[in-house]
């Protein structure tokens, strides 16, 4: 069964940075390419960003380029996103996805919210 | 980027009834859409990719159709599990863009 669990969420400052990670299990992790999906509170998902299975191809909302980067430790079947320069927009639960390719999200994980507030 | 319009914003349905569900793209996607179910508190769960294709494990009661730039999802027996939100999804070109969504409530 695949399992997917998101991490490092919580409350920032507008201009701070946070560190999420998810991690991976039951599937072959560096098979897949995973992606970062948010949705803010009443809305509808976003698509964040897309990391190919080797990580050496990477995928951003235009809104989003320079602030966030998509990294992946395959050794440890994690998946992170680093975010920088923290606006209130950016307020939403981050849900991490097992990509099936094309690019449909096959699983999904429960998701970790981020709160960027004063 | 393509612009997905998800149509009614909400539907009241009653339990054994039909719902058919639109979305569509601000240009063509062929067949490179997925439709999503939400419910509150959880994460989405895909129902159709492909524009027709059902995922593992859906119930034959939905069903997907169309290509190009109008897609439609039909329940065709609503059952009480089903009322939730629908959102699709286009693959067809970077980024990925989701529909606003369509919420299906009971009548």
């Amino acid at each position: 069964e695949v399992q997917l669990l998101e991490s490092g969420g919580g409350l920032v400052q507008p201009g701070g940075s946070l560190r999420l990670s998810c991690a991976a299990s039951g599937f072959t992790f560096n098979t897949f390419a995973m992606s970062w999906v948010r949705q803010a509170p009443g809305k509808g998902p976003e698509w964040v960003s897309t990391i190919s299975a080797s990580g050496g191809s990477t995928f951003y909302a235009d809104s989003l380029k320079g602030r966030f980067t998509i990294s992946r430790d395959n050794s440890k079947s994690t998946l992170y996103l680093q975010m920088n320069s923290l606006r209130a927009e950016d307020t939403a639960i981050y849900y991490c996805a097992q990509v099936t390719s094309p690019n449909w999200f096959d699983s999904w994980g429960q998701g970790t919210l981020v709160t960027v507030s004063s | 980027e393509i612009v997905m319009t998800q149509s009614p914003a909400t539907l009241s349905v009653s339990p054994g009834e039909r719902a058919t569900l639109s979305c569509r793209a601000s240009q063509s996607v062929s067949s490179n859409l997925a439709w999503y179910q939400q419910k509150p508190g959880q994460a989405p769960r895909v129902l159709i990719y492909d524009a027709f294709t059902r995922a593992t494990g859906i119930p034959a009661r939905f069903s997907g159709s169309g290509s190009g730039t109008e897609f439609t999802l039909t329940i065709s027996s609503l059952q009480s599990e089903d009322f939730a939100v629908y959102y699709c999804q286009q693959y067809n070109n970077w980024p990925l863009t989701f529909g606003g969504g369509t919420k299906v409530g009971i009548k």
